[in-house]
């Protein structure tokens, strides 16, 4: 089975910038995407294509892919942005889903 | 707006079985192109892919369940029904339906439902 591989915990000071990685075998020739999750709330995609932001996801947000990581990336990070964020990606009609990582801005 | 709501039975036994429906607005699953999902989420653990149902009836299952999952649809009634037999007390977890839009490379969920906590306990 494919797996992906998260990081559990990132910390980040407000206003600096956290990057949250995920590791797959030749994931840079998969689709990425990533999900925030808010306590008791259900995720919300942040990141779709490996880069591309849906409607109302602040610009601070962008992703990358290439080789064996994709990336996460949030510029001036803010309080808002302290949640479970998870990367999802697809291999053999499975969809899969990395451990998460948990961002504390502190 | 898409909106997506799970409902079914907030407790079981061990070897019962669980039935999900999921009942969508704001899309059609006869869209090509269109899927939905189904997703777990134990309490404190990650999320963990169970099944996905297309608008031309391509199913396809997480392969540790496969043998425990039936995903089906009734595109008139806007409704995906998962089941899972024989119920374990790991299968614990809210359980969330997730819609695959179109014009995305890959899969991806862009619309969730709130979900519905299972437990499963004798």
């Amino acid at each position: 089975s494919y797996d992906l591989t998260q990081p559990p915990s990132v910390s980040v000071s407000p206003g600096q910038t956290a990057t949250i990685t995920c590791s797959g075998d030749k994931l840079g020739n998969k689709h990425v995407c990533w999900y925030q999750q808010r306590p008791d709330q259900p995720p919300v995609m942040v990141m779709y294509q490996d880069s591309k932001r849906p409607s109302g996801i602040p610009e601070r947000f962008s992703g990358s892919n290439a080789g064996n990581t994709a990336t996460l990336t949030i510029s001036r990070a803010q309080s808002v942005d302290e949640a479970d964020y998870y990367c999802q990606s697809y291999d053999s009609n499975t969809v899969v889903f990395g451990g998460g990582t948990k961002l504390t801005v502190l | 707006q898409i909106t997506l709501k799970e409902s079914g039975p907030p407790l079981l036994k061990p070897t019962e079985t669980l039935t999900l429906t999921c009942t969508f607005s704001g899309f059609s699953l006869t869209t090509s192109g269109v899927g939905v999902g189904w997703i777990r989420q134990p309490p404190g653990k990650a999320l963990e892919w169970l099944a996905m149902i297309y608008w031309d009836d391509d199913k396809h299952y997480s392969p540790g369940l496969k043998n425990r999952l039936t995903i089906t649809k009734d595109s008139s009634s806007n409704q995906v029904v998962l089941t899972i037999t024989n119920l374990d007390l790991v299968d614990t977890a809210t359980y969330y339906c997730a819609q695959r839009p179109v014009g995305i490379r890959g899969t991806a969920f862009a619309n969730w439902g709130q979900g519905t906590l299972v437990s499963v306990s004798s």
